[in-house]
């Protein structure tokens, strides 16, 4: 059966910080890949999707950027964190595009700044 | 409205009775999903259903669309205190565009 993992599951960071989330997926090939944040009480806003190796879209211009080195495995990164950044950040994979196909989450990692 | 739009925004009811939650959207659409998130968790899927389809029935959850009046309704039935969650419609729209609406937040009291 196909897996999603995501960490940390928390982290505090202060602002001007790096940051690295890892997601990966088990259990399947060629997964689109996403990853979103979920401001307190709202809604998903979609960042980055990827539909391979290597190939990321961008939905919000921001200080952001997602990778995808292996197949299954898929990275948010920041240079420097902004306290704008604070958010419940969420990964999920489907097997055909969001919008044809159901997506599978990881369990999100709650980031705070300060 | 946004595209996704859930309500009520907060509904609470008691263990065993009915719940029903809508989702209006704004543009002609494909299909329209549900997912339920339970608090500090990831979503998970609950239903997909398509344009051309107007109800589906997934165990306790049913699911309507009425694509003339763009909205879609979700009942629970028989709640249970384990279906305390929020629940998010999720429409495509044109442009190759997806959106998650707000959410409905249940809570099922034993």
């Amino acid at each position: 059966s196909q897996t999603i993992h995501q960490w940390p599951a928390t982290l505090v960071q202060p602002v001007g910080s790096p940051l690295s989330l890892e997601c990966t997926v088990e259990g399947t090939s060629n997964p689109n890949l996403y990853w979103y944040r979920q401001a307190a009480g709202r809604g998903l806003q979609l960042l980055f999707y990827s539909v391979g190796i290597g190939q990321i879209s961008s939905e919000v211009p921001q200080n952001l950027s997602a990778s995808r080195p292996q197949d299954r495995q898929f990275i948010l990164s920041s240079k420097k964190l902004l306290l704008s950044d604070s958010g419940f950040y969420l990964c999920a994979w489907s097997v055909e595009d969001r919008r044809v196909s159901a997506q599978h989450f990881g369990d999100g990692t709650r980031l705070s700044i300060l | 409205s946004q595209q996704g739009e859930e309500d009520p925004q907060a509904l609470s009811i008691q263990e065993g009775e009915n719940a029903t939650m809508n989702c209006s959207y704004k543009t002609s659409i494909n299909n329209l999903q549900w997912y339920r998130q339970n608090s500090g968790r990831g979503l998970v899927h609950l239903i997909l259903i398509r344009s051309n389809e107007r109800e589906k029935h997934s165990g306790r959850l049913r699911v309507t669309l009425d694509t003339s009046k763009k909205s879609s309704s979700l009942l629970i039935t028989a709640s249970r205190a384990a279906d305390t969650a929020s629940y998010f419609c999720a429409t495509d729209a044109p442009g190759n565009q997806f959106y998650f609406g707000t959410g409905t937040s249940l809570t099922v009291i034993p």
